[in-house]
Parts: structure tokens; sequence; C-alpha cells
């Protein structure tokens, strides 16, 4: 069974960084491309960022670059995300999801809440 | 970017009815279309994916159709567990877009 678990969210002050981690299970985890998405309290669906198998393709998107870095451990099954120079609109659910190769999330995490907040 | 929009916001159904969702994107696509079901609370789960091909366990009464810039979301008789959010996504390029979103609603 497909299993991604968030952890390392929580309350940071504006400015602040958190470091967001995606322990998977139940597939072959470097076989597969991986996406951060969140979600806005009360809003949609944003896609963050992408890292193909072997991190030699990483993209974010525009309104975190520079900010945000994603990598990912094949050994230990893991999925990172830090995040630095946080502000308000960096709040929300944070999830980790399998891509299964054409940019599709396939399989999502139960996610992980980031409040920023001074 | 791709610019994804969905209609309508919100509707309101009733069990047993027809529901018909739509999105356009803002540039031709071809069928680079994945929809999502979201419960409150809950994580996103993908129902359909490249426009009209059914994700494995999802019920047979989620269909999905359209190419180039339209996509539209059927689900032919509305059951009670189906009362959700449901947004479109591109994956024809980065960055990957969703659409605004459309809560069914009782």
């Amino acid at each position: 069974e497909v299993q991604l678990v968030e952890s390392g969210g929580g309350l940071v002050k504006p400015g602040g960084s958190l470091r967001l981690s995606c322990a998977a299970s139940g597939f072959f985890f470097n076989s597969y491309s991986m996406d951060w998405i969140r979600q806005a309290p009360g809003k949609g669906l944003e896609w963050v960022s992408s890292i193909s198998s072997r991190s030699d393709y990483i993209y974010y998107a525009d309104s975190v670059k520079g900010r945000f870095t994603i990598s990912r451990d094949n050994v230990k099954n893991s999925l990172y995300l830090q995040m630095n120079s946080l502000g308000a609109e960096d709040a929300g659910v944070y999830y980790c999801a399998r891509d299964r190769g054409d940019d599709t999330a396939d399989y999502w995490g139960q996610g992980t809440l980031v409040a920023v907040s001074s | 970017d791709i610019q994804m929009t969905q209609s309508p916001s919100s509707l309101s159904a009733s069990v047993g009815d027809r529901v018909t969702i739509s999105c356009r994107a803002s540039q031709t696509i071809v069928t680079y279309l994945n929809w999502y079901q979201q419960k409150p609370g809950k994580a996103p789960k993908l129902l359909i994916y490249a426009a009209s091909n059914l994700e494995s366990g999802v019920p047979s009464r989620f269909s999905g159709s359209g190419s180039g810039s339209v996509f539209t979301l059927s689900i032919s008789s509305l059951q009670p567990e189906d009362f959700a959010t449901y947004y479109c996504q591109q994956s024809y390029s980065t960055p990957l877009t969703f659409g605004g979103g459309t809560k069914v609603e009782i």
C-alpha cells in the first residue's frame, strides 16, 4: 500500500524557516518524481515544486523560487521541502504527492499545516 | 502560465442527479488534464487522468471528456459520498496549475 506521511509543519514567525519531510513507503520511491502542493486555508490547490526521481530535474512555482528548496533522499525514501523567508502567503496545508511520470499526482499524503504569524 | 477556469464554482444537486463540471484552459493542453476530488479535511484524490481515463478504483459513474482547451467532468448519478469539491489540473507544462474548484453541495 502506498503511504506518504508528511511532518515538520508548525507555527513560524514571518521571515522564519521550516523544513518539511515526507516519508514514503509501499512503492519504489527512487523510480518516481515527487511533488509538493499546498492549499491556503479555505482556498484551492497550488503546485509548489517537483523533483525527478534522481533529482536531476527540479521545478518551482514563481511564488516560492529562491526561498524554497526541494530535495530527496532515495536511501531514506524521503522527500523534503526547505522553506525560508516565510510570509503569511505561505500559510496552509502542504501535501506531498507521488508523480507517476506525467505530472499526475496519483497518491497524496494527509498534509502538514504551516502557520505563519508573529 | 496556463490559467485553468472551472465553472460553476458551486452547485446544488440531489442524490441521483447527473452533474457536469466544466474546465477551460487558457491555451491548448491537448488531453493533459486531470480531475481530483477533495472532501473536507482530506487530501485530494485522483479521479480522472489524461482527460478521460478513469483512475483505478474510481466508480464508473465518473467520466471525463474533452481535448484542446475545453473539458468536462460528469457524474452520471450523484451519490451521497460524491458531495465534495472537484478540481481540474493541467499537466501540459510547468507551472502545473489547478482550476479554482467546484463545490458540489446538497
